[in-house]
């Protein structure tokens, strides 16, 4: 069964950048699926925030005007976020997710990020 | 952009009702859209997929509906524990995947 769990500072800076690692068990990255972020903030609803594939494919949500990047670590079985000059409106639980067929099956626990100085 | 509308943002319901909530999409998005559900502090968890596909392992008095644009999730007979808030979700263009905006199930 796999398993997914984010990893990261709890609390980032303003205007530096948020990194997470998200890292996969029970699964190899390369099987064949999207993996993919998605952040909720406090008291709010959930946002896409892109997807990789193993080989290196990226979708993005636009509204993060070219912010996040995601990147995967075959060797390690793990993908990774980065989102630059973070406000506070940043502030979320960053969530990984395996993305099977236009499907989030299967979640981590998710983090919070917090976003101040 | 494709947009999605959700609605009720709120329901009240009692142990047994029958409930719905609906989803409408921007445009057509044939029937990549999934449903799931959230308890508070917990993480979401998929209910059905491919618009009307029950995820293995959840209660059959969850049902899903519809394609194009208009979908609903149905829950015949909620339980206790089925008190939540329920999400969207279309996956029809990989580059940009929507959320509802939710809907919150209570007593």
């Amino acid at each position: 069964q796999v398993q997914l769990q984010e990893s990261g500072p709890g609390l980032v800076k303003p205007s530096e950048t948020l990194s997470l690692t998200c890292t996969v068990s029970g699964e190899s990255l390369t099987f064949g699926y999207f993996w993919d972020w998605i952040r909720q903030p406090p008291g709010k609803g959930l946002e896409w925030i892109g997807s990789v594939y193993h080989a290196g494919t990226t979708y993005y949500n636009a509204s993060l005007r070219g912010r996040a990047t995601i990147s995967v670590d075959t060797s390690k079985n793990q993908f990774s976020l980065r989102l630059s000059s973070v406000t506070a409106a940043d502030t979320a639980v960053y969530y990984c997710a395996r993305d099977r067929t236009r499907r989030l099956d299967s979640w981590g626990q998710g983090t919070l990020v917090t976003v101040s100085s | 952009d494709v947009k999605m509308t959700q609605s009720p943002s709120s329901l009240s319901a009692s142990v047994g009702d029958r409930v719905t909530i609906t989803c409408r999409a921007s445009l057509s998005i044939s029937d990549y859209l999934s449903w799931y559900q959230q308890k508070p502090g917990k993480v979401p968890k998929l209910l059905i997929y491919s618009a009307s596909t029950l995820e293995k392992g959840v209660p059959s008095r969850f049902s899903g509906s519809g394609s194009g644009t208009d979908f609903s999730l149905t829950i015949s007979g909620v339980q206790p524990e089925d008190f939540a808030t329920y999400y969207c979700l279309q996956t029809r263009n990989l580059s940009l995947y929507t959320f509802g905006q939710g809907t919150n199930l209570d007593i």
